[in-house]
């Protein structure tokens, strides 16, 4: 096992377009975590997952934005109508259901240009 | 919100010497955690220390929390070049993982 892995690395899209990104958690890990993060700040959380259920989801997620985690292995995030503003790095992370006996493990990222 | 505020924003430091960030946060955690970030890449963990414990180290690493201060330091000894980052503090409630605003810390060789 790699570790988190986040795909795509980059993603330029047009506004209005949709996206999705996949991300592939470190397979012992029933927790998964979505967070945002824009230039020079610290990651927004976003939303996380307990195996397949969504358990919390932040007031930052609006109705253009779904995530999605079947049978509890990789999830997904896409934004639907992409604005500008969308543009940031989108990081998830991974970790034990009891809380994080060594931290959460973070994948690479996705970088998101919308234009 | 985020929950954590961060201090220094900016930190700027010779090779060798220490380097010390402050973190506060505003509500009962279970754990806090330290992260390191390069420029454009994801987030590494360098050290958790629960709500019940005062001090811990790791390697050059050393954290403190105060709890009833709502409060942690992280201090890097003996700072390399290789330590330039940013590093955030992340407060861990039990149910949300929030991270701090983050200090940029440059290490000048």
């Amino acid at each position: 096992d790699t570790g988190v892995s986040q795909n795509p690395r980059h993603k330029i899209t047009k506004r209005g377009q949709n996206v999705t990104f996949r991300c592939d958690p470190i397979s012992e890990h029933n927790r998964l975590y979505w967070y945002r993060q824009t230039l020079g700040q610290g990651p927004e959380f976003l939303t996380y997952f307990q195996n397949e259920a969504q358990l919390e989801k932040s007031r930052l997620l609006s109705d253009r934005f779904s995530a999605e985690r079947p049978k509890g292995s990789f999830s997904t995030l896409e934004i639907q109508r992409t604005e500008q503003g969308d543009s940031a790095m989108y990081l998830c992370a991974s970790s034990f259901l009891r809380g994080p006996i060594g931290g959460y493990t973070f994948g690479s990222g996705t970088r998101l240009t919308v234009v | 919100s985020q929950q954590g505020e961060e201090d220094p924003q900016a930190l700027s430091i010779q090779e060798g010497e220490n380097a010390t960030m402050n973190c506060s946060y505003k509500t009962s955690i279970n754990n806090l955690q330290w992260y390191r970030q390069n420029s454009g890449r994801g987030l590494v963990h360098l050290i958790l220390i629960r709500s019940n414990e005062r001090e811990k180290h790791s390697g050059r690493l050393r954290v403190t929390l105060d709890t009833s201060k709502k409060s942690s330091s992280l201090l890097i000894t003996a700072s390399r070049a290789a330590d330039t980052a940013s590093y955030f503090c992340a407060t861990d409630t039990g149910n949300q993982f929030y991270f701090g605003t983050g200090t940029s810390l440059t290490v000048i060789p």
